[in-house]
């Protein structure tokens, strides 16, 4: 059973690209969240997608959107990037449930913007 | 300002036991998390409490909970080199996480 799949691993951009990031969820998982790693932090919570919408959103601007697909797959888009969206970003998966929402996170994607 | 708050570092010799605290702030959570981290990778997740039990032990892991403080300790027993890593402590918001800074902790031969 594999878990949740992050790709690409590494990924260098240069100030005002756009990037994909791009995740698959855990078997029998229907929720993805994503999350920022800046370095020596804790994950930060950028949004949450269910159903194919946009669920929940922390405190991340419009630069930052997300897509799900039907297959719950899902992708992270950062437009206008910045010096400080260098970071490791995380994707994480749980069933929706009202009892239990472990989230399983994915190795992450490692993003440098120079 | 960060919610959860944690120390940011611990040392401990092989074989002893570590200790590794965490404060939260929303009495609401149902669940708390413990995360370990090792050198780029991403979070594994090693065990949680459901907020209406005060213990939860795992085999070597030791989860204490204090509701009315709002306080959450990891305990390693036997701790070895491979327990090396960054914890995180996690609390549930509104189906979200909300993570401490970690703590680094590093154990010596």
């Amino acid at each position: 059973d594999a878990g949740v799949t992050q790709s690409p691993t590494h990924l260098i951009k240069t100030r005002g690209q756009q990037v994909t990031l791009r995740c698959s969820p855990k078997s029998g998982h229907d929720t993805v969240s994503w999350y920022q790693q800046a370095l020596g932090q804790g994950p930060q919570f950028i949004f949450q997608y269910y159903e194919e919408e946009e669920r929940q959103r922390g405190n991340f601007p419009d630069r930052f959107s997300g897509h799900q697909f039907p297959n719950y797959s899902s992708e992270l888009n950062v437009n206008a990037l910045l010096l400080g969206d260098s970071a490791l970003y995380l994707c994480a998966s749980s069933p929706d449930t009202k009892y239990q929402e472990t989230q399983y996170f994915g190795p992450g994607t490692r993003l440098l913007v120079l | 300002g960060e919610d959860v708050e944690q120390s940011l570092f611990l040392s401990v010799r092989e074989g002893d036991s570590s200790v590794i605290n965490c404060t939260y702030t929303d009495s609401s959570s149902t669940y708390l998390y413990w995360y370990k981290q090792e050198p780029g990778a991403g979070l594994q997740l090693l065990t949680y409490i459901f907020s209406n039990m005060d213990m939860k032990q795992d085999q070597r892991l030791t989860v204490l909970l204090n509701k009315k403080d709002k306080h959450l300790s990891l305990r390693i027993a036997d701790t070895q080199t491979g327990d090396s890593a960054i914890y995180f402590c996690a609390e549930v918001r509104y189906s979200t996480l909300t993570f401490g800074k970690g703590t680094m902790l590093l154990v010596s031969p």
